[in-house]
């Protein structure tokens, strides 16, 4: 069955540096997001991403945050300047129709320290 | 922010039995509902979704039931097993928000022997 993969499992990156969490959404699907759990809390939206533009985004998605579909396979999140409270799961997720239900990869654990 | 709400953060039930996660939410734009299972180090795992135009949806051992009016949805799984012990989460989204999912806190189940 497809899956999305989504790599590195385990970042860890100094406070202040750029970071890139990569995705590669199913094949086929057009719809593309961004999660992120901090631990004990809910799942929270960040952004979700169709025809090479963003579509939607939440509060949480500020100006240190950017979304890229370089090539036909991955999806990329940046964080410009992380900043401790930038530690979280963060988890992608794509869909074939809007109205699909999303399928999410195994996210990646960024660790800020 | 509190859209989606499910109560019981755990719940203990014998295998063979059925178990019945709970959901309410408050916001009556939403029109679309998914449940997702997770294991430990791994993404959410779609199970079931319903359409606000519907009042269950049955897959297999996994029937979701949607009381519009009482803005409350559950999950009932039967014959429970043991493979299903898992973290429950309900997901809730609007057309008008491109289905960005909002999540509620999840639900630990735990199917005993």
């Amino acid at each position: 069955e497809p899956e999305v993969t989504q790599t590195p499992s385990h970042q860890v990156t100094q406070m202040g540096q750029e970071v890139i969490l990569r995705c590669v959404p199913i094949s086929n699907h057009l719809y593309f997001y961004w999660y992120r759990q901090i631990l004990g809390q809910k799942v929270e939206f960040l952004v979700s991403f169709y025809n090479n533009e963003i579509s939607e985004k939440s509060e949480i998605f500020d100006d240190q945050f950017s979304v890229e579909r370089p090539d036909g396979s991955n999806f990329t999140l940046k964080i410009r300047s992380t900043k401790l409270e930038d530690s979280a799961m963060y988890f992608c997720a794509s869909s074939d129709r809007l109205s699909q239900p999303q399928h999410f990869g195994d996210g990646t654990r960024l660790s800020i320290l | 922010d509190q859209q989606v709400k499910q109560n019981s953060p755990s719940l203990s039930v014998q295998e063979g039995r059925i178990s019945i996660l709970n959901c309410d939410y408050t916001n009556s734009m939403f029109d679309y509902f998914l449940w997702y299972k997770k294991y430990p180090a791994e993404g959410p795992t779609f199970l079931i979704s319903i359409s606000s135009i519907k009042d269950k949806n049955e897959d297999g051992r996994f029937t979701v039931f949607l009381n519009k009016s009482a803005k409350h949805l559950s999950l009932h799984i039967v014959p429970s097993q043991p493979g299903d012990s898992a973290v429950y989460f309900c997901a809730a989204s609007e057309t008008h928000s491109n289905y960005q999912l909002i999540w509620g806190a999840g639900t630990k189940l735990i199917i005993k022997p």
